[in-house]
C-alpha cells in the first residue's frame, strides 16, 4: 500500500529534550516536506526537500532541522524543543507539483 | 507575497444542502490547486486538483471546484452534502513544477443530520 509513515503518533516531552520524528515514504517520490497544524493557521511549512541532499526552509523553519539522506525517509529534528513548538506536525510526499499524498501525523507536547 | 484565503472558517449546514467553499489565491504566473479533506482525527486526503484544461474538476465523494482565473478563485462545491462530510476542508496553491505548497486556514463544514 502506498503510504506514508510517521512516528511517533503522539509525544509528550519536556523543553530542551532533543527529538526527531521520523518520515518514510515507499512510493520513491522526489519530494517530501514536513508541515505544523495550528488551530486557525491552517498548515505551514516547515522544510522541504526536492531529493536526497537538498533541503529548503519553508515558512517557519526556526527551531527545526531535517536531513535528506535517502529518498525514502526524511526525518524532523528538533535539537531544543520548546512549548510553542506544541503541535500537531504533518509529513507529506509528492512526485513533482503534484498532490501531496500526507503521513497520519504526530501530535506534539512540549512542556 | 504568495497567500492563500479561505473565507469561511466555519460552515454549518442540513443534510441535503448545497455547499460552496470559496478559496481565493494570490500567486503570481500559473498555479496548480488543490482541495484537501481532513476528517476528524485524521489526516488530509486529495479531493481534487486542477493543473489546466477545463476549469471545472471534478474529485471523488460528488465534489467539484471551479477554477476562474480572472477572480483568482477555486471554489468547491457539492450539490447536496451528507453527515459523512463533516471535515475541515483546506485549498492549496502551487506552481507547476514547483515544490512550495501553500495553504488556507482551512473551513470546518458541519453537516446535521
Amino acid at each position: 500500500e502506498a503510504q506514508v509513515t510517521q512516528n511517533p503518533r503522539y509525544l509528550i516531552t519536556v523543553t530542551g529534550k532533543k527529538l526527531t520524528v521520523t518520515c518514510s515514504q515507499n512510493m520513491n517520490h522526489e519530494y517530501m516536506s514536513w508541515y505544523r497544524q495550528d488551530p486557525g493557521l491552517g498548515l505551514r511549512q516547515i522544510y522541504y526537500s526536492m531529493n536526497v541532499e537538498v533541503t529548503d526552509k519553508g515558512d517557519v523553519p526556526e527551531g527545526y532541522k531535517v536531513s535528506r539522506k535517502e529518498k525514502r525517509n526524511f526525518p524532523l529534528i528538533l535539537e531544543s524543543p520548546s512549548p510553542n513548538q506544541t503541535s500537531l506536525y504533518f509529513c507529506a510526499s509528492s512526485r513533482g507539483g503534484d498532490g501531496y499524498t500526507f503521513g497520519s501525523g504526530t501530535r506534539l507536547t512540549v512542556v | 507575497a504568495q497567500s492563500v484565503s479561505q473565507h469561511n472558517h466555519h460552515v454549518i449546514l442540513s443534510e441535503a444542502a448545497s455547499l460552496e467553499l470559496g478559496c481565493n489565491y494570490s500567486y503570481g504566473g500559473t498555479v496548480n490547486l488543490f482541495w484537501y479533506v481532513q476528517y476528524p482525527g485524521q489526516h488530509l486526503q486529495l479531493l481534487l486538483k486542477y493543473f489546466s484544461g477545463d476549469p471545472l474538476v471534478k474529485g471523488i465523494k460528488g465534489f467539484e471546484a471551479e477554477f476562474i482565473k480572472s477572480k483568482f478563485s477555486f471554489n468547491l462545491r457539492k450539490p447536496s452534502v451528507q453527515w459523512s462530510d463533516t471535515a475541515e476542508y483546506f485549498c492549496a496553491v502551487n506552481a507547476p513544477g514547483g515544490f512550495k505548497t501553500i495553504f488556507g486556514a482551512g473551513t470546518r463544514l458541519f453537516v446535521k443530520a
